[in-house]
C-alpha cells in the first residue's frame, strides 16, 4: 500500500514557465511534508517543507501548497530553469517516524 | 551545515563476499540514521532505522542477518551486506537526523555492483 503517491512519472516544461509537481497521500497521520530533488547517482537534496498547520510555504522560486482535506500537496517552481531538471520526490512523516517517499517525478526543463 | 557523507561511493564485489558501507554525519550528531535502497526508476525504500547505541529496526522483508547495521556512535553508522549476490546490486543511501528534527539529511549514496 503506497502511502505517498506521485502519479506523474515525468513532466516537461519550457524554461521560464511554471512547473507543477503533484503528490497525494493516504495516511492522515502525516503532519510534515517535504520535497527533495535528486540527480542520478546522488543522494536526495532537501528543497522545501511544510507542516500540516500551514497551507503554503514559499522559498524563492519554490512554493509548496498543502490541501489537507484532499490529502494533496504540490510543488510549484517558477520560473523553471534548465538546472531544475532532476527527479523530485515528495516525502511525508509524522512525529519521529522515518520519511515515506513517493516514486518521484522526473522534471525536464527545456531551454 | 548538516552534511552526511558515505564511503565508498561505488563498489564492485564478487558474489559471496561482504561489503561494508559507512555513513557519517560530519557536522552534527545524528541520534537516528536511516538506510534506504533505490532500484532504477523507483522510489527510495526504507531498509532500516538505527538509533545510536541500540539495535536497528528493520522494515518488513529486509533480512537483518544479511544487511547488518551498526550505529556505534553519534556520527557513524555502517551497513554491511553479507554474502552479497547480484540481486543485491543497488544504490544504497543513508540519511541522518538529530533528535526532535523532522528533516533527514541524506548522504550521496553508494552504488553496489555484485558480479
Amino acid at each position: 500500500d503506497q502511502q505517498v503517491k506521485q502519479n506523474s512519472p515525468s513532466l516537461s516544461v519550457q524554461e521560464g514557465r511554471i512547473s507543477i509537481l503533484n503528490c497525494d497521500y493516504t495516511n492522515s497521520m502525516f503532519d510534515y511534508f517535504l520535497w527533495y530533488k535528486k540527480y542520478p547517482a546522488e543522494g536526495p537534496t532537501f528543497l522545501i517543507s511544510i507542516s500540516s498547520i500551514k497551507d503554503k510555504n514559499e522559498d524563492g522560486r519554490f512554493t509548496v501548497f498543502l490541501n489537507k482535506s484532499a490529502k494533496h500537496l504540490s510543488l510549484h517552481i517558477v520560473p523553471s530553469q534548465p538546472g531544475d531538471s532532476a527527479v523530485y520526490f515528495c516525502a511525508a512523516n509524522s512525529g519521529n517516524t522515518p520519511l515515506v517517499f513517493g516514486k518521484g517525478t522526473r522534471l525536464s526543463v527545456i531551454a | 551545515g548538516a552534511v552526511v557523507s558515505q564511503h565508498p561511493s561505488w563498489v564492485i564485489c564478487k558474489s559471496g563476499t561482504s561489503v561494508k558501507i559507512e555513513c557519517r554525519s560530519l557536522d552534527f550528531q545524528a541520534t537516528t540514521m536511516f538506510w534506504y535502497r533505490q532500484f532504477p526508476k523507483q522510489s527510495l525504500m526504507l531498509m532500516a532505522t538505527s538509533n545510536e547505541g541500540s539495535k536497528a529496526t528493520y522494515e518488513q522483508g529486509v533480512e537483518k542477518d544479511k544487511f547488518l547495521i551498526n550505529h556505534a556512535s553519534l556520527t557513524l553508522s555502517t551497513l554491511t551486506v553479507t554474502s552479497a549476490h547480484p540481486e543485491d546490486s543497488s544504490f544504497y543511501i543513508c540519511s541522518a537526523r538529530t533528535g526532535g528534527d523532522y528533516e533527514q539529511y541524506f548522504g550521496p549514496g553508494t552504488r553496489l555492483t555484485v558480479t
